[in-house]
């Protein structure tokens, strides 16, 4: 049973358009959330992250927002760029100490057309 | 750059045989982790070491095994290889403090034939 999931595969954006990604979790123990951006042949590298006491963390161009009475978090990047073609991972994690876990969703393929 | 480096890149090998994996992790990060990552499957957590001793468990096989040694690389050994273990394994490493994002590899493309 999935518990973070990003229902959408892929998606298409035009260049410097607002690219939306989601991400939904069934989880309400997940105390902190993280993006990360994978290009082919390469691993994952993180993006942004929030906690769950927040409701929005900003870094350039990259905004997650978070959701909690949803369960559901969003990565906005503005204006999206040809470099930003990637897979994107929504991961969320939970737990204390040693039991502390990562659950990742699927991913979703952005690409960005020029 | 991660700073992370895994060998080999590729490895291909038949059903039965025996393969290790290696992971050199970032300078400075104590914590080496393993992840698994089929066709169509998103990241599944293996093993984490912290300073050399196991940490915390996933959904790794009997049949798999890890370890990190004093200077803290990694070695993932696979056994009795099956086709369905053919993946990408990618090793991430981090500082080890709580929620410190992970600084993954280039990964490992194991093919079973």
């Amino acid at each position: 049973d999935q518990q973070v999931k990003q229902n959408s595969p892929s998606l298409s954006v035009q260049e410097g358009r607002i690219s939306i990604l989601n991400c939904d979790y069934t989880n309400s123990m997940f105390d902190y959330f993280l993006w990360y951006k994978k290009y082919p042949a390469e691993g994952p590298t993180f993006l942004i992250s929030i906690s769950s006491i927040k409701d929005k963390n900003e870094d350039g161009r990259f905004t997650v927002f978070l959701n909690k009475s949803a369960k559901h978090l969003s990565l906005h990047i503005v204006p999206s760029q040809p470099g930003d073609s990637a897979v994107y991972f929504c991961a969320a994690s939970e737990g204390a100490g040693n039991n502390r876990k990562l659950i990742w969703g699927l991913g979703t393929s952005l690409a960005v057309n020029p | 750059d991660s700073g992370v480096t895994q060998t080999p890149k590729h490895l291909i090998t038949a059903t039965g045989q025996r393969v290790t994996l290696r992971c050199s992790p970032r300078s400075g990060d104590l914590s080496v982790y393993w992840y698994q990552q089929s066709l169509d499957q998103g990241l599944q957590f293996l093993i984490q070491y912290y300073n050399g001793e196991e940490r915390a468990k996933g959904n790794i096989l009997e049949r798999f095994s890890a370890q990190q040694f004093p200077d803290l690389h990694s070695e993932l050994n696979l056994s009795s290889l099956e086709l369905g273990d053919s993946a990408l394994y990618f090793c991430a490493s981090s500082v080890g403090t709580f929620n410190s994002p992970l600084h993954f590899g280039n990964g490992t493309r194991l093919t079973v034939t």
